[in-house]
Parts: structure tokens; C-alpha cells; sequence
């Protein structure tokens, strides 16, 4: 079954530094991968997406993240946070064929200190 | 582009009360959905929506419903509102089905007492 993990729920770093939010999924099939953010009480903005070709994407605010199929791994990296990314990060996928349903990893807080 | 617009935007409900969280957008896509967000457990997918006149379950649909008469609106239905029921929901929508992004509206803060 189709399934996401994020394995850190929470990521405090101070401000300048580079960060890493790390999530695995698992899948049997091929798969489209999603990085959204979401600022408190606000919805969901989409960061980056792998959809096909390059396994390295990059995004808006500086993000990129880099696809590894062989570790099944959709990792999110910004080489310098600022004070506005805190916020909650979520890792989705969807399957070929699943007709755009997200899987949803459970949320990684960063928390960016000065 | 107003994108997609949920009302209202918090509402408190008495268990065994019905409401219909409304979701419209304006961007003409095919695909609609709902989600719901519960703290620690990410968002979960309600319903969905393929096209007007079509809809399915997602991973936890019991206690709503849903309808697709026009291409712009996906109103959920709770019909019988339980505390289990409390959630942010969220409402979202993309171009086509498969391997697009999907826009997400601003959610609905519901509480049941």
C-alpha cells in the first residue's frame, strides 16, 4: 500500500543555516511527488513538484529537493533559512493511475530561530 | 482569479446537527477534492471529484457526502455531525486528474460540541 513518511516532526535551526527535511514513500508503482507548505491558519501552497525527467527540482523561496527512486526518498533542502520559513512542511505523493489522490506524509514543523 | 474559495470559515456545530461546507473555484478544473487535517496526522482524503457528475470515496469518507452538479462547486455534506468530526478541512482542485498539482483553499475550522 501506498504510504509516506516524514521522519522528523519537528526541525528547529537557526537562521542562515542550511536544512534538510527528509521523507520516504512507498510504492509498486511509478509515482508524482509534492512539496507544499503551509503557514499557520492558512491553506496549502504548493513549494515544488517531480512530475517526470530531472530528479533534481527546485521550487519557490529557494527550495529544492532531489528524487531517488533506488531509496525511494523526496528530500527537501534550502542551503540558508530565513525567520519566514517557519512554518509546516508536507511531503504527497500520488500513484500513475490513482487519478490525482494525494498521500499526505504527517508534517514536519520547521522552526527557524535568529 | 479568486482561485479556490471555502466558506465559511470556522463554524461550531452541536453533535447530530448537518451542515454543507461549500468549496467553488474558478479556474475550470476537472478535479476537485476534499481533505481533512487532524494535528499529527497530516491530511486525509474525504471525497473526490474527476468531472461534474462524478465522484468517489477517498481514504475516510464515512459521515459525508458529497455531489458534483456543476464544474466550479463540490460542496461536502456532514449529515449527522459527531465530535469526531472536528477537523480543519480543506478543499482542493487541479487542472486534470493525474500528476497535477492541486490549489488548495484557505479550510474550513470545524468545531463539534
Amino acid at each position: 500500500a501506498q504510504s509516506v513518511t516524514q521522519l522528523d516532526s519537528q526541525v528547529p535551526v537557526f537562521e542562515e543555516a542550511p536544512v534538510e527535511l527528509r521523507c520516504n514513500y512507498s510504492s509498486s508503482v511509478s509515482v508524482y511527488l509534492f512539496w507544499y507548505v503551509q503557514y499557520p491558519n492558512q491553506g496549502l501552497q504548493l513549494l515544488l513538484k517531480y512530475l517526470s525527467g530531472s530528479t533534481l527540482v527546485k521550487g519557490i523561496n529557494g527550495f529544492e529537493a532531489e528524487f531517488n527512486k533506488s531509496q525511494t526518498s523526496f528530500h527537501l533542502r534550502k542551503p540558508s533559512v530565513h525567520i519566514s520559513d517557519t512554518a509546516e512542511y508536507f511531503c504527497a505523493v500520488s500513484e500513475t493511475g490513482s487519478q490525482g489522490n494525494l498521500i499526505f506524509g504527517k508534517g514536519t514543523k520547521l522552526s527557524v530561530k535568529p | 482569479n479568486a482561485g479556490v474559495t471555502q466558506t465559511p470559515k470556522f463554524q461550531v456545530l452541536k453533535t447530530g446537527q448537518s451542515m454543507t461546507l461549500q468549496c467553488a473555484q474558478d479556474m475550470n478544473h476537472e478535479y476537485m477534492s476534499w481533505y481533512r487535517q487532524d494535528p499529527g496526522m497530516g491530511l486525509r482524503l474525504i471525497h473526490y471529484s474527476v468531472g461534474a457528475g462524478i465522484t468517489d470515496q477517498g481514504e475516510v469518507p464515512n459521515g459525508y457526502n458529497v455531489s458534483r452538479s456543476t464544474t466550479e462547486d463540490f460542496p461536502l455534506r456532514l449529515l449527522s455531525a459527531a465530535p469526531s468530526q472536528t477537523s480543519v478541512y480543506f478543499c482542493a482542485s487541479s487542472y486534470s486528474a493525474e500528476g497535477q498539482p492541486q490549489h488548495f483553499g484557505d479550510g474550513t475550522r470545524l468545531s463539534i460540541l
